[in-house]
């Protein structure tokens, strides 16, 4: 059973590339998210797809844009990435909103240089 | 790289020793709390977690203390290994499921350091 995957693992891009990040569950969750990790920051919410055919802004969603693929996968795409969307980014899944714990996929570290 | 655990608090126990990381949490309203590891380099792993109509539930090696009256969570480590140096981070639901208000809050973070 492998949970939350995230490809890939290690990205580098030039200012102004895009890029998307991918994520599949294998759980039957219905919900999803995106957070990114920063020194000192904790975890942000980028984008959360509540259920399939569902998408949200969280905390921080300027930047970025999501696509819930269907019930397995949830991607996260930077059209124009900026320095300061170097981070680490982590995909999560749960049964539903509320009171689920989360699984998080071992993310991915982006550098926009 | 940076690691996540910088500018974060930090506990340093003996190996061996008992650790006790704490959590503020932030809604009354809230009514289920998880604790999550984070290793260098991994995504957080889910720990233990507890529903607000208990005040202490225990797993392997580890307990969790919920104090709703001062709004307190609290993980208790027994025999501190090695293999539990990581950050350490408390989750909580805050029972509103309006818009984005319906997803876990994340706390920020302690770093465990283990001693051997």
């Amino acid at each position: 059973n492998a949970g939350v995957t995230q490809t890939p693992k290690f990205q580098v891009l030039k200012t102004g590339q895009s890029m998307t990040l991918q994520c599949a569950q294998d759980m039957n969750h219905n919900s999803m998210y995106w957070y990114r990790q920063d020194p000192g920051m904790g975890l942000r919410l980028i984008y959360y797809s509540a259920s399939e055919g569902t998408t949200d802004k969280g905390e921080v969603p300027n930047g970025y844009n999501v696509s819930r693929l269907n019930k397995r996968e949830f991607s996260l795409r930077l059209e124009s990435a900026a320095p300061s969307q170097t981070s680490v980014y982590f995909c999560a899944s749960s049964a539903g909103r509320g009171a689920y714990g989360y699984t998080f996929g071992s993310g991915t570290r982006l550098t926009v240089v | 790289g940076e690691s996540v655990g910088l500018h974060l608090p930090t506990l340093s126990v003996q190996e061996g020793d008992n650790s006790i990381i704490n959590c503020a949490y932030s809604n009354s309203a809230s009514d289920y709390f998880i604790w999550y590891k984070q290793e260098s380099g991994k995504g957080p792993q889910f720990i233990i977690d507890i529903r607000s109509n208990m005040d202490k539930r225990q797993g392997q090696r580890v307990t969790v203390l919920l104090n709703k009256t001062v709004k307190h969570l609290s993980l208790q480590i027994a025999a501190t290994q090695p293999g539990d140096s990581a950050v350490y981070f408390c989750a909580e639901n805050p029972a509103n499921y309006g818009g984005s208000q319906g997803n876990l809050i994340f706390g920020k973070g302690t770093k465990l350091s283990v001693k051997p």
